[in-house]
């Protein structure tokens, strides 16, 4: 069965260092990945999604992600972060285009914290 | 544009009562879904919907129930309120092809006593 794993549940970081937000997939064709952020009290935000093609995507707010297929990975980085980046991050995968399976599967999230 | 507009924002229920969460979209996007978000469990796929008439059980659809009689609207119905639903629900919709992800609605938290 397709799952999602983010192995983090809780990352801080400084303001102006860099992230790296792990995600890991189980599914078996190409996968359709996505990368969505959800503030206090507000409902999930797309950052980037994967398709096909360039296996490095750019998202909103200075973010990029890149798929490894070998390693089932679809991390999410960005170099240097900002206060405002403190939110919990979700990874997913949709397991196909139109049709009954137009679904999406979440991982657990990780809860980033900023420290100034 | 409003985008998917949820209602109520809180509703605290006393078991056994019966509530209807409210869910409407304005980009005629064929696909309605409706999530649930516990802490530290992600997101949990209630029902979901492919257009107007045709709904169909997710990951969790026992205690309640959607319609989908126009492209706007999908509401969710809780019968019979346990505390086992004391949640954050979401609605979302997207379309056909799903290219650009699920957009979202702000969520409606419901507490169950």
């Amino acid at each position: 069965a397709q799952s999602v794993t983010q192995p983090d549940i809780h990352i801080t970081v400084s303001e102006g260092a860099s992230l790296e937000l792990r995600c890991n997939y189980s599914y078996g064709a190409t996968p359709y990945l996505f990368w969505y952020v959800q503030s206090p009290g507000q409902g999930l935000q797309l950052l980037l999604k994967y398709f096909s093609g360039d296996t490095l995507v750019q998202g909103i707010k200075g973010f990029e992600a890149e798929f490894k297929r070998s390693q089932s990975s679809f991390n999410l980085r960005k170099p240097s972060v900002h206060w405002s980046d403190a939110a919990e991050y979700f990874c997913a995968v949709g397991t196909g285009y139109g049709g009954a399976t137009n679904k999406l599967i979440f991982g657990t999230g990780t809860l980033l914290a900023v420290q100034p | 544009n409003a985008g998917v507009t949820q209602t109520p924002k809180f509703r605290i229920l006393k078991i056994g009562q019966s509530m209807t969460l409210q869910c409407t979209q304005d980009m005629n996007h064929n696909y309605m879904y409706w999530y649930r978000q516990d802490p530290g469990m992600g997101l949990k796929l209630i029902y979901y919907s492919v257009g107007a008439g045709i709904t169909d059980k997710g990951e969790v659809p026992n205690g309640y129930n959607v319609s989908r009689s126009t492209t706007e609207d999908f509401p969710l119905r809780l019968e019979l309120a346990a505390p086992s639903q004391t949640s954050v629900y979401f609605c979302a919709s997207s379309t056909l092809a799903g290219e650009n992800g699920y957009t979202f609605g702000s969520g409606t938290r419901l507490t169950v006593v």
